[in-house]
């Protein structure tokens, strides 16, 4: 089945920088790569999701990057603000055959100001 | 306002007591999940449902167990053969298997 490694474990940046979240994938079936965040004490929400069919995925200050034959997959924060802070998630999936989302197990990220 | 209900936010339990965690979703989504969130292990997958009367284990199922007799309620019981029961648990919906995940705001279990 499919396994997600995700790092670092945590992050701490200053307010302004960039940050990068790293994950890889086993299942080379998987085509569905989302991103979730989960700020203290609410529930996980999309943020950015990207298709294997794609390499790279913008919106606003958050990109997604994509390398299918390295099977790993990338979240960029740019211009990092205190509200980004919160526990980030990636996951996979095979959305051909249905299979469900497999989690990474979570970066927190700090953005001190 | 469309979205997920859990109920209730904490729970408190004694050794050896079942307990049942409600869901109700109401964005009339077919597929609906249950996760576990432990600190620094993620998100796990107890079971899930892609429609009514149907549902299949997930990752960590033993000492869970699930129903769903409504397209909108996908309710869990932790019963007492769960060893480590102590835990954040997340209800999800989505509008097809893989699809993005709508959660519920959780509900805390601690047993005493």
């Amino acid at each position: 089945g499919e396994n997600v490694e995700q790092h670092p474990s945590t992050l701490s940046v200053q307010e302004g920088d960039s940050a990068v979240i790293k994950c890889t994938y086993s299942d080379s079936a998987s085509n569905y790569f989302p991103w979730y965040k989960q700020e203290l004490g609410k529930r996980p929400q999309l943020i950015i999701d990207i298709r294997s069919n794609v390499g790279e995925k913008k919106d606003q200050r958050i990109a997604v990057t994509l390398n299918k034959t390295a099977k790993h997959f990338s979240l960029h924060i740019t211009e990092t603000q205190p509200e980004d802070s919160a526990v980030y998630f990636c996951a996979a999936s095979n959305r051909g055959s249905q299979g469900n989302l497999i989690f990474g197990k979570g970066t927190k990220l700090s953005v001190k100001p | 306002d469309g979205g997920i209900t859990q109920s209730p936010k904490y729970l408190f339990r004694k050794e050896g007591q079942n307990v049942t965690l409600s869901c109700e979703q109401n964005l009339n989504h077919d597929a609906m999940y249950w996760y576990r969130q432990d600190p620094g292990q993620g998100l796990r997958l107890i079971y899930y449902s892609q429609i009514v009367n149907d549902f299949q284990k997930g990752d960590i199922a033993e000492g869970y167990s699930v129903s769903r007799e409504k397209k909108e309620s996908f309710p869990l019981t932790v019963t007492s053969a769960q060893k480590n029961p102590t835990a954040f648990y997340l209800c999800a919906s989505s509008d097809r298997r893989a699809g993005e995940l709508f959660f519920g705001e959780g509900s805390r279990l601690t047993v005493l």
